[in-house]
């Protein structure tokens, strides 16, 4: 079972607020992924790190997202000023390596009113 | 670019049934290749992987072959069960370097009635 952490599990935020989850990756692994799941399921991938570099982002992370994963600290996603468009299930997921598999946490659902 | 794609959005069937979901996927890299499984309210997580074209990956009754040859995927269950209700990713990591990015397919719905 995956021991990926993510708080907090619920988010409501008005539009235009800011929005800020957490993730503890599982222990020893490096490699980090954030990801958003619409309500039709579909994953987008928006940032992944290895230890606190960022490894790839999309466009929309660089404008109103922001995340990090500093040493010996939880990994955080936040979004600036929140639209209703961004509503959706934010997963957290860590791996070994980019390649192998990667273990998830149970997300944390954002709903902009 | 890479891609994976799942043609079946939801699939319904009877407990004992046969399960069929296609996969396939495009690459010019060598993939790894994944079926994970997320239950309601819950995380995706792992059901199997290979990354060797023609082995065949198996976990909890599931079976998938990686076919080089038609650059599929697809997953198969002799006999599903009504807790095999869940949505089912295929997915896939492309080992050369560059591009870290996995790729998921838009998953399929499975719906077991008992």
């Amino acid at each position: 079972n995956s021991k990926v952490i993510q708080t907090p599990r619920y988010l409501v935020k008005g539009q235009g607020q800011k929005a800020k989850m957490r993730c503890i990756p599982e222990k020893g692994h490096p490699v980090v992924f954030w990801y958003q799941q619409n309500k039709n399921n579909e994953f987008k991938f928006l940032i992944n790190f290895q230890n606190q570099e960022v490894l790839q982002q999309i466009d929309m992370t660089e404008k109103r997202f922001s995340a990090e994963c500093p040493s010996n600290s939880p990994c955080s996603l936040e979004i600036q000023s929140s639209e209703a468009g961004d509503s959706a299930l934010y997963l957290c997921a860590s791996s070994l390596l980019t390649h192998y598999e990667q273990y998830f946490g149970p997300g944390t659902r954002l709903t902009v009113l | 670019g890479d891609s994976v794609i799942q043609m079946q959005g939801q699939v319904t069937l009877s407990e004992n049934d046969f399960l069929f979901i296609n996969c396939t996927y495009s690459t010019t890299g060598y993939p790894t290749l994944f079926w994970y499984v997320q239950y309601s309210g819950e995380g995706p997580q792992l059901l199997l992987q290979v990354t060797t074209a023609n082995n065949k990956g198996s976990s909890r009754g599931f079976e998938a072959t990686y076919d080089k040859g038609t650059t599929s995927f697809h997953l198969q269950k002799t006999s599903v069960q009504e807790i095999d209700s869940a949505v089912y990713y295929c997915a896939m990591r492309d080992r050369a370097g560059g591009n870290y990015k996995p790729t998921f397919g838009k998953g399929t719905s499975l719906v077991v009635h008992p």
